[in-house]
């Protein structure tokens, strides 16, 4: 059964860093994309940053480049977001999403980690 | 503003049948590529429901099906059901944007 967990989210002030992780299982964690998509509040959900298979490609979304860097480790199962200079439009629930291998979805999602930026 | 604009609510009574509208640009929908659908549960995690535009995963009932044609797509849903309640998003490929995955503003499906 593929497994995604998220964790590392919480409350952080404005301008703050905070590193999100996702524990991945069930699967062949080293032969997928993998990608961070987040909802703020009462909102839609926006993709925020994906990464190749070998973490030689990565992509981002205009509103996080320079901020956030996506990673990942395939000996340990592990992605990872680390997100820098935080802003209060960054609040939001952080999902961590495997990469459908022949679409360009999301074919499994994580259960999310909240991520509140205010003072 | 979301890429791809969808009603923010839709309803129907038990057993009937609802559509959700998806509609996109000549960048994304109109440029050929696939749109999916999520339902997300009250509380819990975004699930894949319709992928390539109208291929169920396994697990999810006939009663959803999906289509696509020129610059949008939909999602019907026949025989609701109370536990059809839930917000549906669509999602796309857009080759203008840096972001390359987009999605729809999502819907409130409520049934009465």
């Amino acid at each position: 059964e593929v497994q995604l967990v998220e964790s590392g989210g919480g409350l952080v002030q404005p301008g703050g860093s905070l590193r999100l992780s996702c524990a991945a299982s069930g699967f062949t964690f080293s032969s997928y994309w993998m990608s961070w998509v987040r909802q703020a509040p009462g909102k839609g959900l926006e993709w925020v940053a994906n990464i190749k298979q070998d973490g030689s490609e990565k992509y981002y979304v205009d509103s996080v480049k320079g901020r956030f860097t996506i990673s990942r480790d395939n000996a340990k199962n592990s992605l990872y977001l680390q997100m820098n200079s935080l802003r209060a439009e960054d609040t939001a629930v952080y999902y961590c999403a495997r990469d459908h291998p022949d679409y360009s979805n999301y074919d499994y999602w994580g259960q999310g980690t909240l991520v509140t930026v205010s003072s | 503003q979301s890429v791809l604009t969808q009603p923010p609510s839709v309803s129907g009574a038990p057993g009937q049948r609802v559509t959700i509208s998806c509609t996109g640009s000549s960048s994304n929908i109109g440029a050929g590529y696939d749109v999916h659908w999520y339902q997300q549960l009250p509380g819990t995690a975004p699930k894949l429901l319709i992928y390539g535009n109208s291929n169920r995963p396994s697990g999810v009932p006939d009663r959803f099906s999906g289509s696509k044609s020129g610059t949008s797509a939909s999602l019907a849903i026949t025989g609701l059901q109370a536990e059809d309640e839930a917000d549906y998003y669509c999602q796309s490929y857009d080759s203008s944007l840096s972001g390359f995955r987009v999605f729809g503003g999502g819907t409130k499906l409520t049934v009465l």
